[in-house]
Formats: structure tokens, C-alpha cells, sequence
């Protein structure tokens, strides 16, 4: 079966932009996660969904991002008025139930790059 | 300090090589450690899973966790090359809290 999707791959964006990052979940997953890999750095974690409910948004850096799961399927990441510093690689990950410890499937990742 | 260290490497071994490959970390709440496999220009994939203390083997992986020292690590034998990747450890103190926490990954080579 298909596995987590991202889009865009890439965006390139200027400075004071917004942007928005779609992840398509696997089928029939409950939970949703995002997280922002820098070059040489582990994921770090940005947000989670249960269903359409966002239960923890301790990583957000600021208030310029956003995370949105209306249906409890697809989720938008949006970053306002981006900065250079925002540049990274942003990773949607989905687990099936929600559970400790629970096995979660990462996608490709979006390349993020404020110029 | 972070919650999880990681010696990044880079580790180059030769064909055949065991691999050792380990984390240290501060947050005794951790009680799920996860070790990810990723690829060059892909997303990490979940290798090998161990909850608490103990030694898990799957084939030629080995993952060992020491609460009490808080220290995991993995072992790989006879290493191939596709086994050539960074690989990241990650861990979560389960609960309600479901977010993991990665090191930073060791990127290693497996040379033919």
C-alpha cells in the first residue's frame, strides 16, 4: 500500500512569504506527526493529531507556524512570513492507533528553502 | 545539554565489520528507544524497536538499552553495504506523550 506523501518535495520561497506543506497520511491512520530535520540533525518534533484533534503543539517554534488536520486525514504545516531561518526539511510521520510507542512511518520530506 | 546524544560519525568499516553503534540520554522518563535506518534523500525508517531495559535481536541487528545507565546501542554483524545509511536513535517516554526524540544520527559506510 501507498505510504506517507508529502508535496511539495521542494519550495523555494522569499523571505515574508507564507507556504503551505501538505502530508497525506497512510490509510486509516489516527495519528499524524510533524517534525523539522535540519542538515546532520535528527527530526525534532513540531506537532501532533490524533484524528483531527491537535493534542501537542509544544514544538512549534512560533506563532508563525501552524498546523491544521480538518478531517482527520490530510494535514497542513503553514509557515508565515517565512524566514531564512526556517529553512529545513520538514517530515510528516503517521502511526495507526495512537499507542506508546507505536511504530511511526515517516514520508519523503518537503526541502524547505527561504532565500 | 540535549536530551539525547549521538555521536554523528562518520563511521567507515570495512565489509563484514561489526558495527557498534550507541546513544546516551538525560530524560530517565524514556521508556520506548527505537532505532531508524534513512537513506540518502529519504525519510527515516523505523529498524528496531525495544521498550525498557534489554537486548532485542533481529537477524543481524542487535539493540541493547541499560536503564541504569541510560545507554542504548546497536550492533550490526556482518555488515553489507546496504547497510550503509545514518542511523538515528529515538526514543519517547510513552504515555500521552507520543513524540519521539531523535539523536542526531551516526552516518556510516560499509566499504565492499
Amino acid at each position: 500500500g501507498a505510504g506517507v506523501s508529502q508535496s511539495p518535495r521542494y519550495k523555494v520561497t522569499k523571505r515574508g512569504q507564507d507556504v503551505a506543506l501538505r502530508c497525506d497520511p497512510i490509510s486509516g491512520h489516527v495519528s499524524l506527526y510533524w517534525y523539522r530535520q535540519a542538515l546532520g540533525q535528527g527530526p525534532e518534533f513540531l506537532t501532533y493529531f490524533n484524528y483531527e484533534a491537535q493534542q501537542d503543539k509544544s514544538g512549534l517554534p512560533n506563532d508563525r507556524f501552524s498546523a491544521e488536520r480538518p478531517e482527520g486525514s490530510i494535514s497542513t504545516l503553514t509557515i508565515q512570513r517565512t524566514e531564512q531561518r526556517d529553512s529545513a526539511m520538514y517530515r510528516c510521520a503517521s502511526s495507526l492507533a495512537g499507542l506508546a510507542g507505536e511504530t511511526q512511518y515517516f514520508g519523503p520530506g518537503t526541502r524547505l528553502l527561504v532565500l | 545539554q540535549k536530551e539525547v546524544e549521538q555521536d554523528p560519525g562518520p563511521l567507515s568499516v570495512p565489509e563484514g565489520a561489526i558495527v557498534s553503534l550507541n546513544c546516551t540520554y538525560s530524560n530517565s522518563a524514556f521508556q520506548y528507544f527505537m532505532w531508524y535506518r534513512q537513506y540518502s534523500r529519504k525519510g527515516p525508517e523505523l529498524l528496531m524497536y525495544t521498550y525498557s531495559s534489554g537486548n532485542k535481536e533481529d537477524g543481524r541487528f542487535t539493540a541493547q538499552v541499560d536503564k541504569s545507565s541510560k545507554y542504548i546501542s546497536l550492533f550490526i554483524r556482518d555488515s553489507q553495504p546496504s547497510d550503509s545509511a545514518t542511523y538515528l536513535c529515538a526514543m519517547t517516554s510513552g504515555g500521552s506523550n507520543y513524540k519521539l526524540t531523535f539523536g542526531k544520527g551516526t552516518l556510516l559506510t560499509v566499504n565492499p
